[in-house]
């Protein structure tokens, strides 16, 4: 089965710094999608990537999917305390319609 | 705006007690999905359903059953719960029609259930 695997566990970072979330997989991605959760809500949706070099942008969020369609990476310009949260990364897996999730970027930002 | 609405945000269970947790969508999607999310573990899939009174075991199916009886609406149960089930359960649809995105995923909020 696909694994997902996201770097960092953790982050912290001061508001204003840039910073770089990446999820990488065992294999080939043939969708990925970034989801936003604050803590104890439900997942929000950020953007969804398939094609290899393809980058996407949502306000201050930019998530790149590499060539080989292996690795994505989610950039925050300038961050703010309304960007903290965990981030995961989900990939279509199975039958196509199933969702397998990495284990989360726990994101804090410092006012 | 699509909707999906759980059903309990809290509860507190006695372990072997039976649990429901119930899952509605009111954007008439085909799919729905039973997660659980645990620290450093992310989300691992329960159970899915494709259609009225089709489930399909996920990853971790062990200690739960399901049901489908209408289309909007996906149970989760836990026949007798124990403390290795505490946990925040979350449940999404999907629709198979296009979108515009592939194949997203909807969430509610979550139960955070505790089984002492």
């Amino acid at each position: 089965s696909q694994e997902l695997e996201q770097s960092p566990q953790s982050l912290i970072v001061q508001e204003g710094k840039n910073l770089t979330i990446n999820c990488t997989s065992s294999k080939t991605l043939y969708g990925l999608y970034w989801y936003k959760q604050k803590y104890g809500e439900g997942l929000i949706f950020l953007m969804m990537l398939q094609k290899g070099g393809e980058e996407k942008s949502h306000e201050k969020i930019t998530a790149k999917l590499d060539e080989k369609k292996q690795q994505s990476s989610l950039h925050i310009t300038a961050s703010q305390p309304s960007h903290a949260g965990i981030y995961l990364c989900g990939a279509i897996s199975g039958s196509a319609r199933q969702l397998t999730f990495g284990s989360g970027t726990q994101l804090t930002v410092l006012p | 705006d699509v909707k999906v609405t759980q059903s309990s945000r809290y509860l507190v269970k006695r372990t072997g007690e039976k649990v429901f947790l119930e899952c509605v969508q009111d954007m008439d999607h085909e799919n729905m999905f039973w997660y659980r999310q645990d620290p450093g573990l992310g989300l691992r899939l329960i159970y899915f359903s494709y259609d009225v009174k089709m489930k399909e075991k996920g990853d971790i199916p062990e200690g739960y059953s399901v049901s489908r009886e209408k289309k909007e609406r996906f149970s989760l149960i836990l026949e007798s719960a124990s403390t290795n089930q505490t946990s925040m359960y979350l449940c999404a649809s999907s629709s198979d029609k296009r979108t515009g995105v592939t194949r997203e995923l909807f969430f509610g909020e979550g139960s955070r259930l505790t089984v002492l």
